[in-house]
């Protein structure tokens, strides 16, 4: 089976604009998480997608947004780019909610605000 | 706050030893617990996941689990140096897939 697939890989964009990342999970996953890492506060959860629904939220501002469509793919938003929004968004992609509920990382996408 | 604390490192070990990770977490509710391995550069890559008290083994990796103390470790046994790393420990709290990451640990293996 194909991994995570995520795009772009890399990005620059200046700060006020706005930002689309792409990810494609592994075939037949239905939940979609996203990650923010960064050297300061390092892996943090953004928002899980299942079934095209929001399931969990984690505790970033409203800029940054989400969604998820009938295939399972999802894109995050991030609208009015601050310097501190650099850092590499991760996707992760899940079969279901099940107690083990592991999670497969893609390879990120590396965010660069100037 | 739902914490997962880990040592920084970085930690050293010769090759061919026992590396010890270890991670303690603040909530009694947590669900599932997740050891990620991250190369430089490189995305988190899944080694195991515990959700039982008791020791779970794959290969050169064994990871323990004690609900009671809150803590769950990770042993390498057999060290190689292509087991430098950085292993992050991550815990499940709820029914969905949200995962709360330690800061992780650095391993060092010196041939």
């Amino acid at each position: 089976k194909a991994g995570v697939t995520q795009t772009p890989r890399y990005l620059i964009k200046t700060r006020g604009q706005q930002v689309t990342l792409s990810c494609s999970p592994i075939s037949g996953h239905r939940s979609v998480s996203w990650y923010q890492q960064t050297p300061g506060q390092g892996l943090q959860f953004l928002f899980e997608y299942f079934s095209e629904t929001q399931r969990n939220k984690g505790n970033f501002p409203g800029r940054f947004s989400g969604r998820q469509f009938s295939n399972s793919r999802s894109e995050m938003n991030v609208s009015t780019l601050e310097l501190g929004d650099s850092a590499l968004y991760l996707c992760a992609s899940s079969p279901s909610s099940d107690p083990s509920g592991e999670q497969y990382f893609g390879p990120g996408t590396r965010l660069t605000v100037t | 706050q739902k914490e997962v604390e880990q040592n920084s490192g970085p930690l050293s070990v010769p090759e061919g030893a026992i590396a010890s990770l270890n991670c303690t977490y603040s909530d009694r509710g947590s669900q599932s617990f997740f050891w990620y391995r991250q190369y430089s550069g490189k995305s988190p890559e899944l080694i195991m996941f515990i959700y039982s008290n008791g020791d779970k083994e794959d290969g050169r990796f064994t990871a323990q689990l004690n609900k009671a103390s809150q803590y769950v470790s990770l042993l390498i046994r057999d060290s190689q140096p292509s087991d430098s790393a950085t292993y992050l420990c991550a815990v499940r709290y709820n029914a969905g897939n949200m995962l709360t990451f330690g800061g992780g640990t650095r391993l060092m293996v010196k041939p």
